[in-house]
């Protein structure tokens, strides 16, 4: 169980171009999901939290408006990397909590997606 | 802000030998601390975490960590590594109150050779 998917895992696009990234909790619901940012041999660094029905919290230094987050429904939040740009290209990676846990703080991570901008 | 640091980025060990990994945070309050493991070609899944109470855990695969308030560390630790622990570990650290953020530690690789 708890199982996250992302799509694509790996995407090449030209610079200007929107990417949407799409990660889904496959076998529960998820009120809130996180989307996080890995460069090499750097480590994981949280963008936005995603609460489902609500505007996303995003962190200090994250644009809002390069990098949309849409969280609509319990299973699936998407983000959208507009108008990319080589410094863009990145691993992201989400994890999302399931809200039938007692314990709220376990994450479940998806699988990660390798943006790669031209 | 909180902060982690993993002191060992790359690791060597034979099997059967013993692991320690160093992780120490950078927080004055209660914390909730956590250790993912990433085996290779896998996502990040969840190795062990403390909460409160007991300050020695146990998790899957024979992993352990003690987590010593006065020196802000949650070192992991497994007896005897296997081939199979081959994966990257990273260390995590949230503030058990308030806004619910995880900062992670930059990972440490660690590579069995069998």
């Amino acid at each position: 169980g708890a199982v996250v998917s992302q799509h694509p895992s790996r995407v090449i696009c030209k610079s200007g171009t929107s990417v949407k990234i799409e990660c889904r909790s496959l076998d529960f619901q998820a009120t809130t999901m996180f989307w996080y940012r890995q460069f090499p041999k750097q480590s994981l660094m949280l963008m936005a939290t995603s609460n489902e029905g609500s505007k996303a919290t995003y962190e200090q230094g994250v644009e809002k408006d390069k990098f949309l987050i849409n969280h609509a429904s319990l299973t699936l939040s998407t983000l959208t990397v507009t108008s990319a740009h080589p410094e863009d290209s990145s691993f992201y990676i989400c994890s999302a909590r399931d809200r039938r846990e007692a314990s709220p703080d376990t994450q479940y991570f998806g699988p990660g997606t390798r943006l790669t901008v031209l | 802000a909180q902060s982690v640091s993993q002191h060992n980025h790359h690791v060597i060990l034979s099997e059967a030998a013993s692991l320690e990994l160093g992780c120490n945070y950078s927080y004055g309050g209660t914390v909730n601390l956590f250790w993912y493991v990433q085996y290779p070609g896998q996502h990040l899944q969840l190795l062990l975490k403390y909460f409160s109470g007991d300050p020695l855990v146990k998790g899957i695969k024979g992993f352990e960590a003690e987590f010593i308030k006065s020196k802000f560390s949650f070192n992991l630790r497994k007896p005897s590594v296997q081939w199979s622990d081959t994966a990257e570990y990273f260390c995590a650290v949230k503030n058990s109150g308030g806004y619910q953020k995880v900062t992670f530690g930059i990972g440490t690789k660690l590579q069995v050779i069998p």
